[in-house]
């Protein structure tokens, strides 16, 4: 089993609709959690960060948490063509030193929204 | 300007050559990574770097090779580029291992 499962999509849905992006994890010792988002040919860029359980919003955005279930969750409120980008999960746990500090990431999920 | 550059944007190469990736931050961080991305892998970690003297390897560090000139600079390199490490390279940065921000890429191809 991967540390880090993410359903890569395509996911396409109309203009205004909520999103759901969803990542699992093996884990127990994630703490940590972010969403990043990936335009193509860009860069990923850090679109949310959690830490442990629980929900953060952020706009049109909200990163939900569920550590008892090893579950994360990424909702796009009234979603526009300009969220069309790959999303990506990641996730580490509590330490910095040696490798704890590394991130472990989803392969993404693409997301189309159409006008 | 941007807080994480990446230097060539876009290369073709051939195979057998050697080549490098330069990476450079004005951001402060003390962590620098090279990731590579292939379509239906996600992210995969090649090496990473807590400072000058700390360099540690990834997952897939085989055929590449890095190296920390600065806090600031770290430069990937194919001693001998194959056609199979033709892929996009994203250098990033963090402060102390807290969330990672990554430069615009590199797209390098091997013929």
């Amino acid at each position: 089993q991967k540390e880090v499962e993410q359903d890569p999509g395509p996911l396409s849905v109309p203009e205004g609709a909520i999103v759901s992006l969803n990542c699992t994890y093996s884990n127990s010792a994630f703490q940590y959690f972010m969403w990043y988002r990936q335009y193509s040919r860009k860069g990923p860029e850090l679109l949310m960060y959690t830490y442990s359980s629980g929900n953060k919003e952020d706009g049109r955005f909200t990163a939900q948490v569920d550590k008892s279930s090893k579950y994360i969750s990424l909702f796009i409120r009234d979603s526009q063509p300009s969220d069309s980008a790959t999303y990506l999960c990641a996730m580490r746990g509590r330490g910095y030193g040696g490798s704890q500090g590394n991130l472990i990431f989803g392969k993404g999920t693409k997301l189309s929204v159409k006008p | 300007d941007a807080d994480v550059t990446q230097t060539p944007r876009n290369r073709i190469t051939k195979t057998g050559k050697r080549i490098m990736l330069e990476c450079s931050q004005t951001k402060g961080h003390d962590r620098m990574y090279w990731y590579r991305q292939d379509p239906g892998l996600g992210l995969r970690l090649i090496y990473y770097s807590f400072d000058v003297k700390d360099i540690n390897k990834g997952e897939i560090s085989d055929g590449y090779s890095v190296s920390r000139q600065a806090q600031a600079k770290f430069s990937l390199s194919l001693e001998s580029a194959i056609p199979n490490q033709t892929a996009l390279y994203f250098c990033a940065t963090s402060l102390s291992g807290s969330t990672q921000y990554f430069g615009p890429g590199t797209r390098l191809t091997v013929l």
